[in-house]
């Protein structure tokens, strides 16, 4: 009931294209929900996060979707860039923000 | 520096060491996470402080294990008796609590550690 299942791990985009990430998670007490971005060498970082009273939050080419009914959240990022090629983590928390985190997924941009 | 910050950034061992990680969190914030992430996946949650007093330790494998922090700022992950297994990158959070909270880890860049 703690995990948060992401999807795919991993993913190849063009220049411009549209990356997207999927996550699901069982615990319906979760209320919070960050994406991380992680460099090599690097610890992650939010991106940008979400709380389940919105179904859609964007911050300049980056959007989550959530569908509370479904129990899914995914990271959308538009106008995908070589910039961008780093592994990204969804995460799922409540209360005292103990995150649980998915898997990852390595995303590489194609120049 | 204004991040979190980790200490060594390497360090290798032999089996059966005594090993000490060091974390400087963000100043002022009082809720510090230590979290472990082996190879390909993503960090595992060990133990979450709020202040001095360890608030959550249900993450820590075993009772080789253990974290203090005296005076509710630097905090030090202790593993003993270290196992091959053990090999991982360990990676500390910070966060400021209260109602400026927004919910954000800020991580520090992590202690991997190699058990030869």
């Amino acid at each position: 009931q703690q995990q948060v299942k992401q999807s795919p791990q991993s993913l190849i985009v063009q220049k411009g294209g549209i990356s997207i990430i999927n996550c699901a998670y069982e615990n319906t007490a979760f209320d919070y929900f960050p994406w991380y971005q992680q460099f090599p060498g690097k610890g992650p970082a939010l991106l940008i996060a979400i709380r389940p009273d919105v179904s859609e939050k964007k911050e300049g080419r980056f959007t989550i979707s959530f569908n509370k009914s479904a129990k899914q959240f995914s990271l959308h990022i538009m106008d995908s860039q070589p910039g961008d090629s780093a592994t990204y983590f969804c995460a799922a928390s409540k209360g005292t923000y103990k995150y649980i985190f998915g898997t990852g997924t390595r995303l590489k941009v194609l120049a | 520096g204004a991040g979190v910050s980790q200490t060594p950034s390497n360090k290798v061992t032999e089996k059966g060491k005594y090993v000490e990680l060091r974390c400087d969190p963000i100043s002022g914030h009082t809720a510090l996470y230590w979290y472990r992430q082996s190879l390909g996946q993503g960090p595992e949650f060990l133990i979450y402080f709020q202040g001095t007093g360890a608030a959550d330790d249900s993450g820590l494998p075993n009772d080789r294990f253990f974290a203090v922090r005296p005076e509710g700022s630097v905090s030090t992950l202790k593993i003993q008796r270290t196992e091959r297994g053990d090999s991982a990158v360990y990676l500390c959070a910070s966060r400021i609590e209260g109602a400026a909270t927004t919910g954000e880890l800020f991580f520090g860049e992590g202690s991997r550690l190699t058990v030869l």
